[in-house]
């Protein structure tokens, strides 16, 4: 089954405690991408990356790393995570870059940080 | 600048009435658009896309109308089901690309 899988689905933790969400398809797709959602706000994107070793920064890219060292796996990691990126986070990938493009996405990971 | 947005946060219908959900653009130079479905507790997925050499386009149950005189996208849903209760969005690749551009949703509910 074509998917897009992400780790964990909840998180709590705590202000400075680094963490990573991974992220994993299926589809062999070269692009991916994370997005974040908040109330009012939509969906916002955080970097993408157009296939191993390119990614580039998105709408929000403050506070976050990635790395695509795999074409499969895309993890977002917080280094030193703080309360405002208390958020709903989603993976998301496709298989064109960009344009024409129908993107896939995950299932979510909330995130809270105390 | 790039924006997409809808018109009404909200849209309560009745089972087996048409729903109609719309969304209004900004960038006149956007020539592809797509509407998410992201039902409570999962990811967006993909309805039905439109590009802009089109003025409609159908799916099972679903039509979207694009409107580019006006900038405007609809989507339609035929005999709404309790099962379509979902918030919708309308998205457009950014400029660039690399992105896709969401507006901030509407939550359709349906009543049985």
């Amino acid at each position: 089954e074509a998917q897009v899988t992400q780790n964990p689905r909840y998180l709590i933790t705590v202000t400075g405690k680094k963490l990573t969400v991974t992220c994993s398809q299926n589809m062999n797709h070269e692009y991916m991408s994370w997005y974040r959602q908040d109330p009012g706000l939509g969906l916002r994107q955080i970097y993408y990356s157009m296939n191993v070793e390119v990614t580039d920064k998105g709408d929000v890219p403050e506070g976050y790393k990635v790395s695509r060292k795999e074409k499969r796996n895309f993890p977002l990691i917080l280094e030193s995570p703080s309360p405002n990126q208390t958020s709903l986070y989603f993976c998301a990938s496709s298989p064109l870059i960009g344009r024409r493009g129908k993107a896939f996405f995950g299932q979510g990971t909330r995130l809270t940080v105390v | 600048g790039e924006s997409v947005g809808l018109h009404l946060p909200t849209l309560s219908v009745q089972e087996g009435d048409n729903s109609i959900i719309n969304c209004a653009y900004s960038n006149s130079a956007s020539d592809y658009f797509i509407w998410y479905k992201q039902e409570s507790g999962k990811g967006p997925q993909f309805i039905i896309d439109i590009r802009s050499n089109m003025d409609k386009r159908q799916g099972q149950r679903v039509t979207v109308l694009l409107n580019k005189t006006v900038k405007h996208l609809s989507l339609q849903i035929a005999a709404t089901q309790p099962g379509d209760s979902a918030v919708y969005f309308c998205a457009e690749n950014s400029k660039a690309g690399t992105a896709l551009i969401f507006g901030k949703g509407t939550t359709l509910s349906v009543s049985s």
